[in-house]
């Protein structure tokens, strides 16, 4: 199994501009997670969804924000208008409903 | 999800066992604890849990009092490649109302010294 994987690994871009990450959650997984990360807040739970349906996402800092999970293999982050303080690390992960959660290498994305 | 308090780091010398402490004094009686590990720039990932009995796998050892109010992660003989920072994790468990997502605290920097 190729592990969860996300894309880009890298991106970078201008104040105002739409950012699209994506992720592929392990296959069979039913549970997917949304984390960013940064020097000053540390790793923050964003939103996840169980069997494609979005439970919890109070962590979703503003409307900017918006996450979907059209299928049970895919999942969108989305920031539109994109902020420099948006700039971080994010990560996805998936797990089977209550087992050990499996991380992909994160999207680190700057915007200038 | 209760809480946990872990200090901010500690060394240990390759080849020493490496205790990481963790404080969970509000946890519920149906809550795992929970151990990851984050090594520079890449994913955390997963390395133990436990509900009330101590745990040992091919990674570590996870020690749980008997109150269940703080744990310790033991690395038997740790390694270089062991320096990362160690995260302790109270979470309900699946199914629960208050969902199952992990939340990170700062955790315990650990730098392994040759």
């Amino acid at each position: 199994d190729a592990g969860v994987i996300q894309s880009p690994r890298h991106e970078v871009t201008e104040m105002g501009q739409e950012v699209t990450l994506r992720c592929k959650p392990i296959s069979g997984h039913n549970s997917l997670f949304w984390y960013r990360q940064t020097m000053m807040r540390g790793l923050e739970l964003l939103i996840y969804f169980n069997n494609n349906v979005p439970i919890d996402d109070s962590g979703m800092p503003e409307d900017r924000f918006s996450a979907k999970m059209p299928n049970a293999s895919f999942s969108t982050l989305k920031i539109q208008p994109s902020e420099p303080r948006d700039s971080a690390v994010y990560f996805c992960a998936s797990t089977v409903f209550g087992a050990k959660a499996f991380f992909g290498q994160g999207t680190r994305l700057t915007v200038v | 999800d209760a809480k946990t308090t872990q200090p901010p780091s500690m060394d240990c010398a390759e080849g020493r066992a490496a205790n990481l402490p963790c404080n969970h004094s509000t946890i519920s009686g149906n809550e795992y604890v929970y151990w990851y590990r984050q090594i520079h720039s890449q994913g955390p990932q997963y390395i133990i849990h436990g509900l009330k009995n101590n745990e040992t796998n091919e990674m570590a050892s996870l020690i749980i009092t008997e109150d269940r109010k703080s744990s310790t992660l033991i690395l038997p003989h740790a390694t270089l490649r062991d320096t990362a920072v160690y995260y302790c994790i109270v979470r309900a468990p699946a199914g629960s109302n208050s969902g199952y997502a992990l939340n990170f605290g700062k955790g315990t920097s650990l730098l392994v010294t040759p």
